[in-house]
């Protein structure tokens, strides 16, 4: 069935620095990932999508490129601000199962420092 | 503010109790997920609906939880008999296509 990777659990950065957080995906059919973003005690808001490969999307200074030929999806920033801190969620619309069901990784918290 | 509307916000039951939350999906979207959100952060799907018909569904919600979205009420999802392991965020989303999914805010419910 359909997957989704987060390989980091929990990412720590001082202010102004650059991050990446890896998302890796399985699926039979043709992808669409999207990252989320999900702030303490409130709703994942969609901060990226894509279904276009070797494209690279970019929102509120975040950016991603889909892969296909490796499968990936990270999403990455240049300079990680305090109001970034949150946890990032990478996911994958599960087409395979007919029912649009969104598949999630595990998360990332992130965590930028001063 | 989501165009999800979920309520309550905040639901408090003792084990064995029914535990009802409501979602009103964004106008326009014709597909309605639930999803469990546990401490551990992890994401569940549960059920989800196209219109009013079930298009998928895991187990335990088919054993456990009573949903339903009929035309022009809200949508809901009911825990026939509460477990502690039922507290967690369930979070209602709403899609036109597979690739515009909104959430709502959650319904946080504690089992006590």
């Amino acid at each position: 069935g359909d997957s989704v990777t987060q390989t980091e659990g929990l990412v720590t950065l001082t202010k102004g620095l650059p991050v990446m957080l890896n998302c890796t995906y399985q699926t039979t059919y043709s992808p669409f990932l999207f990252w989320y973003v999900q702030h303490l005690n409130e709703a994942p808001k969609l901060l990226l999508k894509s279904s276009t490969d070797n494209k690279r999307t970019e929102h509120q200074g975040f950016y991603a490129t889909l892969h296909k030929s490796s499968s990936s999806f990270h999403l990455q920033k240049s300079s990680v601000q305090l109001s970034d801190s949150a946890l990032y969620f990478c996911a994958l619309s599960g087409a395979s199962s007919g029912s649009w069901q969104l598949i999630f990784g595990s998360g990332t918290q992130l965590t930028v420092m001063p | 503010n989501s165009k999800v509307i979920q309520t309550p916000r905040y639901l408090v039951k003792g084990q064995g109790q029914k535990a009802k939350m409501r979602c009103i999906p964004e106008k326009g979207h014709p597909v309605v997920f639930w999803y469990q959100q546990n401490k551990n952060n992890e994401f569940k799907f549960l059920i989800n609906f196209q219109n009013q018909e079930v298009l998928q569904q895991i187990d335990m919600t088919e054993k456990r939880f009573s949903a339903e979205c009929p035309s022009n009420s809200p949508c809901s999802l009911e825990i026939q008999s509460s477990e502690a392991g039922d507290s967690a965020l369930y979070l209602c989303a709403s899609s036109h296509a597979n690739s515009d999914y909104t959430f709502g805010s959650g319904t946080r419910l504690l089992v006590i």
